[in-house]
């Protein structure tokens, strides 16, 4: 079976460029996490989704960032305007329901320079 | 806020050699994991314990969830090169499967 995807792989854009990036969680899963990897400030979690409804976004560092999940397979993330500090690595998760383990993604690296 | 602390922040070890790694938090959790982490990869799911006391193993990898459920202990024994990652533990925070993470365990294997 497929695990999560996530596109793409890899994204280097200038300061001010939009970012869209991808997701499609695991057939049948019914949560989606979005998370943020740096070296500083090791996983964090930008926002979650359950039955595709935001259900905790706090996690969302400022409102350049926003993410939607318009059905059960699939979800964006979206930085507009990117800047250099929102380089880091971006991984998708999703589990099969709600509370039980998370399963990754590959993840974005993303480069604002 | 509830804090997760993991330790140690890293390990260089060399083959063949044991490895131990815990997670502390200020709060009670129901529910353990631990995840490894290779270079360019996302985290993967090493076990997953879900009672107070249990003891679970996964080949050279045994997990246990600690007696006060604050805490949890990963060990990795007769240490190989393919164990280097970064081991992370996690516990939720919500009903709704919010988990938070430790800062991690990076763990170096020398021949």
């Amino acid at each position: 079976d497929a695990g999560v995807i996530q596109s793409p792989r890899h994204e280097v854009t200038e300061m001010g460029q939009e970012v869209t990036l991808r997701c499609k969680p695991i057939s049948g899963h019914n949560s989606l996490f979005w998370y943020r990897q740096t070296m500083m400030r090791g996983l964090e979690l930008l926002i979650y989704f359950n039955n595709n409804v935001p259900i905790d976004d706090s996690g969302m560092p400022e409102d350049r960032f926003s993410a939607k999940m318009p059905n059960a397979s699939f979800s964006t993330l979206k930085i507009q305007p990117s800047e250099p500090r929102d380089s880091a690595v971006y991984f998708c998760a999703s589990s099969p329901w709600t509370g039980a383990v998370q399963y990754f993604g590959p993840g974005t690296r993303l480069t604002v320079t | 806020g509830q804090q997760l602390n993991q330790s140690p922040q890293s390990m260089f070890i060399q083959e063949g050699e044991d490895v131990s790694m815990n997670c502390t938090s200020s709060s009670i959790f129901n529910t353990w994991l631990w995840y490894k982490q290779d270079p360019g990869e996302g985290p993967v799911l090493l076990i997953a314990l879900y009672k107070a006391g249990e003891l679970t193993s996964n080949g050279r990898l045994t997990a246990q969830f600690g007696i006060t459920r604050k805490d949890s202990f990963l060990n990795i024994s007769a240490s190989i090169p393919s164990d280097v990652g970064i081991y992370f533990c996690a516990g939720p925070t919500d009903s709704w499967g919010k988990f938070q993470f430790g800062a991690g365990t990076q763990v170096v294997v020398t021949p």
